[in-house]
């Protein structure tokens, strides 16, 4: 069964850091990219980059480069998503999707995590 | 940049939903996927290619258009139907990037 699991809710203070994971299971972890999405309360889906885990390859959003760090730990079949400096308008829900996976195209997020609350308070 | 239209569809059971989505540059490589999503859910892939339907979709969600003018239709709405729907262009950078997303209403 192809999974996906993402680390827990976490709630931070501004100016914290913070890194989150998913682990893939399932299939062929380090040969499908993986990428995170952000989505803000109450907003839509934004894409913050992608990372390919066989060779750690990453493509970041203008949005927000040099605002995370994506990384890969193929030995763990993990992604990560980091922050050094956290921000209150970083609250929101994050996930991580795989293109693919399910037999799809490179086109398209055929996979989901279940999504990791991150709140920011000030 | 993708703009979906109407923001809020508001439709009853039983009743055929089209959902807008327009892309302000020419789709290529037919990259152009749908997903629903429901509160407190991840989003589900429903089509993808513009016209395939991902694994275990009903068919009354279809998907159609070319070009800059894409569309959802759901033949015939069902109780389960009701959530948030967003369209997804691809290109080669790799980069995704959403539209702002159609409520389905009762």
């Amino acid at each position: 069964e192809v999974q996906l699991v993402q680390s827990g809710a976490e709630v931070k203070k501004s100016g914290e850091s913070l890194k989150i994971s998913c682990r893939g299971s399932g299939y062929n972890f380090p040969t499908y990219w993986i990428a995170w999405v952000r989505q803000k309360p109450g907003e839509g889906l934004e894409w913050m980059g992608i990372i390919y885990p066989r060779d750690s390859d990453t493509r970041y959003s203008p949005s927000f480069q040099g605002q995370v760090t994506i990384s890969a730990d193929k030995s763990t079949s993990s992604v990560y998503l980091e922050w050094s400096s956290l921000k209150a308008s970083d609250t929101g829900m994050y996930f991580c999707a795989s293109p693919g996976v399910m037999g799809s195209t490179p086109g398209a997020l055929d996979f989901w995590g279940q999504g990791t609350m991150v709140t920011v308070s000030s | 940049v993708l703009t979906q239209s109407p923001a809020i569809l508001s439709l009853s059971q039983g009743e055929r939903a089209t959902l807008s989505c327009k892309a302000s540059q020419t789709v290529n490589s037919n990259y152009l996927a749908w997903y629903q999503q429901k509160s407190g859910q991840a989003p589900r892939l429903l089509v993808y290619g513009i016209t395939t339907r991902a694994t275990g979709v009903p068919d009354r969600f279809r998907g159609g258009g070319s070009g800059t003018d894409f569309t959802l239709t759901i033949s015939s709405l069902e109780p389960e139907d009701y959530a948030v729907y967003y369209c997804q262009h691809y290109d080669h950078s790799p980069r995704y990037t959403f539209g702002q997303g159609t409520k389905l209403d009762i």
